[in-house]
């Protein structure tokens, strides 16, 4: 069965800091990997997604994140965050050879403070 | 363009009713899916349909739930014989294709059971 780990519960950072979310995933085979973003009173959104190709997928508001299939993992990054980036992000991850489930992680909660 | 729509937002019941909601996707979408949420957690699945079919069901959906997608537009979810433990935000969310493309999440109906 597949399973997603978010390590950082809450992370709190002042305007301009740089951002690195963690996100781990157990699967053994072939997966797809999301980050999704849900601000304030929002509904889930999509951030940026890999199914193959180049590890490294830049999404949208200057996002990225980058698979590195050694280490499970899948971690956002954000080289400068604003306030309005102010959100709770879910990793996501989908086995290929299964049905379209997708199993999220628990999220991290961001405060950005200005 | 209308996306995810989910009705009722809200809904009070007390244990023991039965509850319904409804999840409307955007209209070319032949995915549906329905997840449940609770506080600190992620949205954890529990159903999906392709076009009107039912593929896959989670262990969490137990006896008391039950979901339809009779014509494969609109679905439902329902809750029989409701208890304080099925409290939560139940999200649904619809795609197109055959991969696992982008879901689009609607704003969920948060049951609260008293």
């Amino acid at each position: 069965a597949q399973s997603v780990s978010q390590h950082n519960h809450h992370v709190i950072l002042s305007e301009a800091a740089s951002l690195e979310l963690g996100c781990n995933y157990s699967y053994g085979g072939t997966v797809n990997l999301f980050w999704y973003v849900q601000y304030p009173g929002q509904h889930l959104q999509l951030l940026l997604k890999y199914f193959s190709g180049d590890p490294l997928v830049k999404g949208i508001k200057g996002f990225e994140a980058e698979f590195i299939k050694s280490k499970f993992s899948f971690n956002l990054r954000k080289p400068s965050v604003q306030w309005s980036d102010t959100a709770e992000y879910f990793c996501a991850v989908n086995a290929i050879s299964g049905y379209q489930k997708v199993t999220f992680g628990t999220g991290t909660k961001l405060q950005v403070i200005p | 363009d209308t996306g995810v729509s989910q009705n009722p937002r809200h809904k009070i019941t007390k244990r023991g009713q039965n509850v319904t909601f409804r999840c409307d996707p955007i209209s070319e979408h032949n995915r549906l899916y329905w997840y449940r949420q609770t506080l600190g957690q992620g949205p954890e699945f529990l159903t999906y349909f392709q076009n009107e079919a039912q593929l896959e069901k989670s262990r969490l959906l137990s006896d008391r739930f039950s979901a339809e997608r009779p014509k494969g537009s609109f679905s439902t979810l329902e809750i029989q014989r409701t208890e304080q433990g099925d409290s939560a935000m139940y999200l649904c969310a619809s795609s197109l294709g055959t991969g696992a493309y982008e879901q689009y999440f609607g704003p969920g109906t948060r049951l609260t059971v008293t």
